[in-house]
């Protein structure tokens, strides 16, 4: 069966340090990924989705990056973290002639 | 573009059917998704829809889909404390990495 993880689960950090968070796929391969946010209280907003190893799409102009360097890993990244970044960052992936989406656990980020 | 859009808040008593509605703009939309989200977790698929079925049941879930009025609406049968959670609609938005655009959510509470 197929699984997915996110990791940190929580994460304090303060204002302009760096970011990394992590998406792994189990018992798949290929799969399409995506990465949303969630502010508090509010629905969801796809940042990225990639199609394949090294292929990343943005929707929205940020301060976030991804990257996909192995065909079951995604990994959403900054340089200098906003205030505005807070919030719950959800990894989901989907097979790639399906339709369904499957969520991670989620990462919630408080930056200070 | 595509707007999905749901009404924010939805309160009812243990037992009751509670009903959530949502609307869609994108009128070449596939799929059709209810996700379920419960404090601090990730979103659960919890049944989808094709845009060409008017209905789907699955135990105490019935979707309804009026696709001439873009109108999607969840039916909980004998409501329980236990599905206190946002709900969240979601459309299937072109063919490029099977993206989908989500609702606001709509937070539904339970009372005993």
């Amino acid at each position: 069966s197929q699984t997915i993880h996110q990791w940190p689960a929580t994460l304090v950090q303060p204002v302009g340090s760096p970011l990394s968070l992590e998406c792994t796929v189990e018992g798949t391969s290929n799969p399409n990924l995506y990465w949303y946010r969630q502010a508090a209280g509010r629905g969801l907003q796809l940042l990225f989705y990639s199609v394949g190893i090294g292929q990343i799409s943005s929707e929205v102009p940020q301060n976030l990056s991804a990257s996909r360097p192995q065909d079951r890993q995604f990994i959403l990244s900054s340089k200098k973290l906003l205030l505005s970044d807070s919030g719950f960052y959800l990894c989901a992936w989907t097979p790639g002639l399906l339709n369904e989406q499957f969520f991670g656990p989620g990462t919630r980020l408080t930056v200070l | 573009g595509e707007d999905v859009e749901q009404s924010l808040f939805l309160s009812v008593r243990e037992g009751d059917s509670s009903v959530i509605n949502c609307t869609y703009t994108d009128s070449s939309s596939t799929y059709l998704y209810w996700y379920k989200q419960e404090p601090g977790a990730g979103l659960q698929l919890l049944t989808y829809i094709f845009s060409n079925m008017d209905m789907k049941q699955d135990q105490r879930l019935t979707v309804l889909l009026n696709k001439k009025d873009k109108h999607l609406s969840l039916r909980i049968a004998d409501t329980q404390t236990g599905d206190s959670a946002i709900y969240f609609c979601a459309e299937k938005t072109g063919n490029a990495g099977n993206m989908l655009t989500f609702g606001g959510g709509t937070r539904l509470m339970v009372k005993p």
